[in-house]
């Protein structure tokens, strides 16, 4: 059964820092990661998708990785904003499965 | 374009009391998605719809926990009896087709509290 893991559970950091959110998975058998944010009391937004055959992908100043063998991914986070406070979550799919993380909730201080 | 849309936002009833949430997905998205997503935890799927057609409900406990979604657009979610575990945030997501690279699109969820 696949497990998702989230390190760490909160981060704090004052804006203009650069930060890594880490998830690690213990099946390497995936057909994709996602990274979501997640806004109190909203939905889930899709930030990145890594289809299993690539190594990373960008959006603005984000930058999603994934080593599929060692089973992580990292989320990079260029020049926080405070506008980034949110909870990452990051998914794993495998067979029609998305399996979730527990999140990391971040907090960038002005 | 208008998103997943969900209703009620909040409800709060007792243990043993029935319940039901409502979801309209983004117009022209086959596949239907529900999750619970528990304090501190992850979301988890619950059942997925491609259509009108349940694709996957092994984490759908059927017991008390019930789905539908007739004609193929809006979906309602029923819990009955509630149970103090159930206690938690309820996600719609719909994507346009149920491919695994395909995107999800969240609803803002319903927070159900159980007391």
């Amino acid at each position: 059964k696949q497990e998702v893991t989230q390190i760490p559970a909160a981060l704090s950091v004052p804006e203009g820092e650069n930060l890594v959110l880490n998830c690690s998975f213990t099946d390497s058998a995936i057909y994709n990661l996602q990274w979501f944010r997640q806004d109190p009391g909203k939905g889930l937004t899709s930030l990145l998708l890594i289809q299993s055959s690539q190594r990373e992908q960008t959006s603005g100043r984000l930058n999603a990785s994934l080593d599929k063998s060692s089973g992580r991914s990292t989320l990079y986070i260029a020049a926080s904003q405070p506008g980034d406070s949110a909870t990452y979550l990051c998914a794993v799919n495998a067979d029609n499965d998305m399996r979730f993380g527990a999140g990391t909730r971040l907090t960038v201080k002005p | 374009e208008a998103g997943v849309a969900q209703s009620p936002r909040y409800k709060i009833i007792e243990k043993r009391q029935s319940v039901a949430f409502w979801c309209n997905p983004i117009s022209g998205h086959a596949t239907l998605y529900w999750y619970q997503q528990i304090l501190g935890q992850g979301p988890k799927l619950l059942i997925q719809f491609q259509n009108n057609g349940v694709v996957d409900d092994s984490q759908l406990p059927k017991d008390r926990f019930s789905a539908e979604r007739l004609k193929g657009v809006d979906s309602t979610l029923k819990i009955q009896p509630a149970k103090l575990e159930d206690s938690a945030v309820y996600l719609c997501a719909s994507s346009f087709g149920g491919g695994l690279w395909e995107t999800q699109y969240f609803g803002p969820g319903t927070r159900l509290l159980v007391l």
